[in-house]
């Protein structure tokens, strides 16, 4: 089957650094996103990894192993804003994505 | 100004009532899904469509019904016999064109059965 595996929840500093985790395992592989969702809201678009190694984005990078079926989503000097949901999502062979739960990131000052 | 809209926000329906949740979208986009979202779940693929008049179940369509009569629209429709309606549903669209199929979301529509 597939299967997409993140951490629940985590807390981390306003000010410091937090990496999120995303394994997978898929029929196929065309990309890997990452989504940012506030509670209530849509997700928001924040990440597209295809080839490995690492995206940067401003405050947000994304790094992909394809051979390790893994995947990370970095943020930098975090922002009380930064509180949300991060949905890691991956496009298998049909070209429909497959999402894992999201982590609920909570961001303390 | 480009982008997906849904509507209502909320909605409240008794059970055994249908409910037809609206979605459009200005981005001329050919693909447009409808997922549920779950506390606790990941994103769940209801239907999709790729194209006008065409369109495919998803991993959980019982229960749901849909149309593509417009590359704009796509009204999902919840009957009374989907057994567990109360969720957040949330409407994408997204374009082949290019790299990256980012799909691109509506604000979504909570729905309470009761």
């Amino acid at each position: 089957g597939q299967n997409i595996d993140q951490p629940t929840e985590m807390t981390a500093t306003e000010g410091a650094i937090v990496q999120i985790n995303c394994t997978y395992q898929t029929s196929g592989f065309n990309g890997l996103f990452w989504y940012q969702q506030h509670a209530g809201e849509a997700p928001t678009f924040l990440s597209y990894n295809v080839l490995d190694g690492l995206e940067e984005k401003g405050r947000f990078s994304s790094f992909l192993s394809r051979s390790k079926g893994y995947s990370y989503l970095l943020l930098k000097e975090l922002q009380m804003k930064d509180s949300a949901s991060y949905l890691c999502a991956v496009m298998d062979s049909n070209y429909q994505l497959i999402w894992g739960a999201g982590t609920k990131l909570i961001i303390k000052p | 100004d480009g982008g997906i809209t849904q509507s209502p926000k909320y909605l409240f329906r008794k059970e055994g009532q249908n409910v037809t949740l609206s979605c459009e979208q200005n981005l001329n986009h050919d693909a447009m899904y409808w997922y549920r979202q779950d506390p606790g779940q990941g994103l769940r693929l209801i239907y999709y469509s790729q194209i006008v008049n065409d369109f495919q179940k998803g991993d959980i369509a019982e229960g749901y019904s849909v149309s593509r009569e417009k590359k704009e629209s796509f009204p999902l429709t919840v009957t009374s016999a989907q057994k567990n309606p109360t969720a957040f549903y949330l409407c994408a669209s997204s374009t082949s064109e290019g790299d990256v199929y980012e799909q691109y979301f509506g604000p979504g529509t909570r729905l309470t059965v009761t």
